[in-house]
């Protein structure tokens, strides 16, 4: 297993442009996250998945985000309308419901100009 | 709600030299604690957690952090650094439950360590 990827790794768009990120998390692992990192700052939580589930939404999350894990493995997150304020670093990270640690995969850089 | 201070945004030290990075939180709740390292262009990697037991725990790399539930501190610390731990490095928090952590992380704002030759 090569852990946690995510594609793309970069991408830049206009504003008002849709995007869509994709995860693949370790194959055994049953819980997803996506986190946002903006520079300087910490990664903030934005949703959560136990298999196909999404169990909660960070209130960052706002109507134009949306997450999808529709058979329990790859996940993805779409933004609609972008902003320049849309402009961070998604990561994403799984983990085993069983265990604490989260493993994080490399993260899609989004520039909005 | 959870929230992670850290208390330097960036620590420069000289190679060798010992390091500590604070890291303080605030829980209304029991937690789990962990520390990442996030090194250029890479994703975030554990360096070490406490779940529970002794508050002294050993990561990866030579770093160590102390627990200390009266000061709601996890101080992370390294005896001899080297160039290669230059990095950023973020505490992060999530809420413990029934002998398995609910999952979401609150981290800290980060500490930019540089090691300087």
């Amino acid at each position: 297993d090569t852990g946690v990827s995510q594609d793309p790794r970069h991408k830049i768009t206009k504003r008002g442009q849709n995007v869509t990120f994709r995860c693949d998390p370790i194959s055994e692992h049953n819980r997803l996250y996506w986190y946002r990192q903006t520079l300087g700052q910490g990664p903030e939580f934005l949703t959560y998945f136990q298999n196909e589930a999404q169990l909660e939404k960070s209130r960052l999350l706002s109507d134009r985000f949306s997450a999808e894990r529709p058979k329990g493995s790859f996940s993805t997150l779409e933004i609609q309308r972008t902003e320049q304020g849309d402009s961070a670093m998604y990561l994403c990270a799984s983990s085993s419901e069983f265990e604490d640690e989260q493993f994080f995969g490399p993260g899609t850089r989004l520039t909005v100009l | 709600a959870q929230s992670v201070t850290q208390l330097d945004s960036q620590v420069p030290v000289f190679e060798e030299a010992p390091v500590e990075l604070r890291c303080n939180y605030s829980s209304s709740v029991s937690v789990y604690l962990f520390w990442y390292v996030q090194y250029p262009n890479q994703g975030l990697q554990l360096l070490l957690k406490y779940l529970s037991g002794s508050t002294l725990v050993k990561g990866i790399n030579g770093f160590e952090a102390e627990f200390n539930k009266s000061q709601t501190s996890f101080h992370l610390r390294k005896p001899s650094v080297h160039i290669s731990d230059t990095a950023e490095y973020f505490c992060a928090v999530t809420k413990w439950g029934g002998g398995t952590s609910y999952g979401k992380l609150t981290f800290g704002q980060g500490t930019i360590l540089t090691v300087h030759p």
